[in-house]
């Protein structure tokens, strides 16, 4: 059963970068897509991007111009780093791992929230 | 970007319940629609992908069936557990997009 563990900074202020980290237990990245999706508060969730084995890269053109999403498969882990916050990138960001031909999200982080206030 | 448009946005119903979850897709996405599960302060939980197919563990009074591009997720028996918020998200293309949300409350 794999454990994906989110980790980062929890409170930017507006303009900073906005970094985390998945952590990803007992597994090997090869054969899966890892993905983040975040949910503002009281609303649903939104895909942000996500990364393969290979390091290639799918983005939500939404964010695309802010966005890198980064694989270190020495350290079993994947990055997420969004530039030039602002009060509309608040949420809880989530990671989680994507099936190969359905991409469907089959294991998740337990979430982290992350808010920009001046 | 291919939009789901899911509804009803939430929906009250009795433990025994048949309830019936509707989201439908702006383009052509085949079998690639999945269903989520979420409860206040967890992370979503994966129902059913590929359209039909169960996670394992799920269980089998949820069921997921398609009509061209209507995507339905059925829970048979409510029971007070699947008080929740569903989501239903579609893998064909990226955006990954998500709808809405449903929330499920029992009477």
């Amino acid at each position: 059963q794999v454990q994906l563990q989110e980790r980062g900074a929890g409170l930017l202020k507006p303009s900073e970068a906005l970094s985390l980290t998945c952590a990803v237990s007992s597994e090997s990245f090869s054969g899966y897509f890892w993905t983040w999706i975040r949910q503002p508060p009281g609303k649903g969730l939104e895909w942000i991007g996500e990364i393969e084995h290979r390091g290639n890269t799918n983005y939500n053109p939404s964010l695309r111009d802010r966005l890198t999403i980064s694989l270190d498969t020495s350290r079993s882990l994947f990055s997420l780093n969004l530039n030039s916050v602002t009060a509309a990138d608040t949420g809880v960001y989530y990671c989680a791992r994507e099936g190969w031909l359905q991409l469907e999200a089959d294991s998740w982080g337990q979430g982290i929230l992350v808010t920009v206030s001046s | 970007d291919v939009q789901m448009t899911q509804s009803p946005s939430s929906l009250s119903a009795s433990v025994g319940d048949r309830v019936t979850i509707t989201c439908r897709a702006s383009h052509r996405i085949d079998n690639f629609l999945n269903w989520y599960q979420q409860k206040p302060g967890k992370a979503p939980r994966l129902l059913i992908y590929a359209t039909s197919t169960l996670q394992s563990g799920v269980p089998l009074r949820f069921s997921g069936s398609d009509s061209g591009t209507d995507f339905t997720l059925t829970i048979t028996n409510l029971q007070p557990e699947d008080a929740a918020t569903y989501y239903c998200q579609q893998s064909y293309t990226t955006p990954r997009s998500f709808g809405q949300g449903t929330k499920v409350e029992l009477k």
